[in-house]
C-alpha cells in the first residue's frame, strides 16, 4: 500500500478554497511530498513539492505540519478546470493511492 | 523539448498475443517507470529504471518485460496478454529517484484485451 491516506472524495464551491488533506505518517526524514493531480483520463501533472516548509506556486500552496506526518494542498480559488482526480505521494515510494477526486461546483 | 511520448494510444489484443509498448522520453531523465491504472483506480507500478541498463520490478511487474537499452527509450513488453491487463497504461520519466523526482507523465496508452 502507498504510505499516504486520503479521503476519496470532496466538493468545493467554484472561487472557494480547496484545501485538501493528506497522512503521511510513516514519512522518513529526506522524503518530499509530493502533489500530482489527473484530469478526466490524461496523464498526471505535477503540481508542488515540499519537505518541511511551506511552499506556494502560482498553482497552489502546501502546508506541512511540523511533525511532517500530515500535509493540506490549498487550492486558494478554485475554478471548475480545477475538478480532477488529486494525488499525494512521499518521494522514496513512487506509490499512488487512489487519490482524492475533487468536484468543484458552480 | 516533446517531454514523454507514448505510442500507440489505443490498441486492442487478442488474449495470448503479444506487444511492445513504447515510451520516450527528450530530457535526459535517468528514472524512468511504466504505471497502469484500471477503471476508478489509482495508478500502479509496473516497473522502474534508474539509468540504462538497470531496470527493477514495481508492485504489479508480472506478465511485462522491460528493458532499458538508452537513456531515451522505455519499452513495455506483453509476453502473452490477458483479458485482465486491460487497462490505461503511463509512462513516466524525472531526473532521478532521488528526493527531488518532479515526475512527467506520457499521454497513456489504453489497451484492450479481448
Amino acid at each position: 500500500d502507498a504510505k499516504t491516506t486520503q479521503p476519496p472524495s470532496m466538493d468545493c464551491a467554484e472561487g472557494r478554497a480547496a484545501n485538501l488533506p493528506c497522512n503521511h505518517s510513516t514519512i522518513s526524514g529526506n522524503e518530499y511530498v509530493y502533489w500530482y493531480r489527473q484530469i478526466h483520463s490524461q496523464g498526471p501533472q505535477y503540481i508542488i513539492h515540499g519537505l518541511k516548509n511551506n511552499e506556494t506556486n502560482e498553482m497552489a500552496s502546501l502546508i506541512i505540519t511540523e511533525d511532517r506526518k500530515s500535509s493540506t494542498l490549498i487550492l486558494p480559488h478554485a475554478t471548475l478546470r480545477d475538478t480532477a482526480v488529486y494525488y499525494c505521494i512521499v518521494s522514496g515510494d513512487m506509490r499512488f493511492g487512489a487519490g482524492t477526486r475533487l468536484t468543484v461546483k458552480p | 523539448n516533446a517531454g514523454v511520448t507514448q505510442t500507440p494510444k489505443f490498441q486492442v489484443l487478442k488474449t495470448g498475443q503479444s506487444m511492445t509498448l513504447q515510451c520516450a522520453q527528450d530530457m535526459n531523465h535517468e528514472y524512468m517507470s511504466w504505471y497502469r491504472q484500471d477503471p476508478g483506480m489509482g495508478l500502479r507500478l509496473i516497473h522502474y529504471s534508474v539509468g540504462a541498463g538497470i531496470t527493477d520490478q514495481g508492485e504489479v511487474p508480472n506478465g511485462y518485460n522491460v528493458s532499458r537499452s538508452t537513456t531515451e527509450d522505455f519499452p513495455l513488453r506483453l509476453l502473452s496478454a490477458a483479458p485482465s491487463q486491460t487497462s490505461v497504461y503511463f509512462c513516466a520519466s524525472s531526473y532521478d529517484r532521488g528526493p527531488y523526482n518532479e515526475q512527467f507523465f506520457g499521454p497513456g496508452t489504453r489497451l484492450t484485451v479481448l
